[in-house]
């Protein structure tokens, strides 16, 4: 069946640092990618999202490019804030196999951001 | 913009209690999800729904029932509550279209003691 797999976390970085969050997928047909944030206490966060190949999404300074040839989607960032700091998830959702709409989720990676 | 909205946010049962969390959303979304969140792992998709009278299993349904008689609300059913229920529950919905986002609750934070 369909699987996100994600690097393991804690990751811990300094102000300014770049970001890379590694997340890897096997899907049957053709799904679309999504990264998901979620701050402490609160619910998931569309974070972004790329629906077909060699789309890139992007979104308050973070990006990930859907590359089909390595079934990755990969997160980075160029300079990471305190305020960054939270748990990423990695999801996909596959129409063409997957009735319903939903979501596959990694396991999550956390990241803080020292000052 | 109320969108998906939980309760209770944080409740204790004592094991074989029964109780329902309440999931309600107002963008006339036809999906809606109901997952759980253990320590360090991802969300696990305990039931969802397609439209108004049409509910079906997710990953881990066991110990849960579901309903849904309109399409702004989804409760979740606990019947005879276990300490391994001990989790934090969210609740989602969608237009169910596969490049469009699921919105979530801020979930409910549920202790099974």
């Amino acid at each position: 069946g369909d699987s996100v797999t994600q690097m393991e976390g804690p990751v811990t970085l300094s102000e300014e640092a770049f970001l890379t969050i590694n997340c890897t997928y096997t899907a049957t047909g053709y799904p679309s990618l999504f990264w998901y944030v979620q701050y402490p206490g609160e619910g998931l966060q569309l974070l972004l999202k790329a629906t077909k190949a060699d789309d890139k999404g992007s979104n308050k300074g973070f990006e990930a490019t859907y590359r089909k040839e390595t079934t990755s989607f990969h997160l980075e960032k160029g300079s990471v804030q305190v305020s960054d700091s939270a748990v990423y998830f990695c999801a996909l959702s596959d129409l063409w196999y997957n009735q319903g709409g939903k979501l596959i989720f990694g396991q999550g990676t956390e990241l803080s951001v020292k000052p | 913009n109320a969108g998906v909205t939980q309760t209770p946010k944080f409740r204790i049962l004592k094991i074989g209690q029964s109780m329902t969390l309440q999931c309600t959303q107002d963008m006339n979304h036809n999906y809606m999800y109901w997952y759980r969140q253990d320590p360090g792992m991802g969300l696990k998709l305990i039931y969802y729904s397609v439209g108004a009278g049409i509910t079906d299993k997710g990953e881990v349904p066991n110990g849960y029932n579901v309903s849904r008689s309109t399409t702004e609300d989804f409760p979740l059913r606990l019947e005879l509550a276990a300490p391994s229920q001990t989790s934090v529950y969210f609740c989602a919905s969608s237009s169910g279209t596969a490049n469009q986002p699921q919105h979530f609750g801020d979930g409910t934070r549920l202790s099974i003691l």
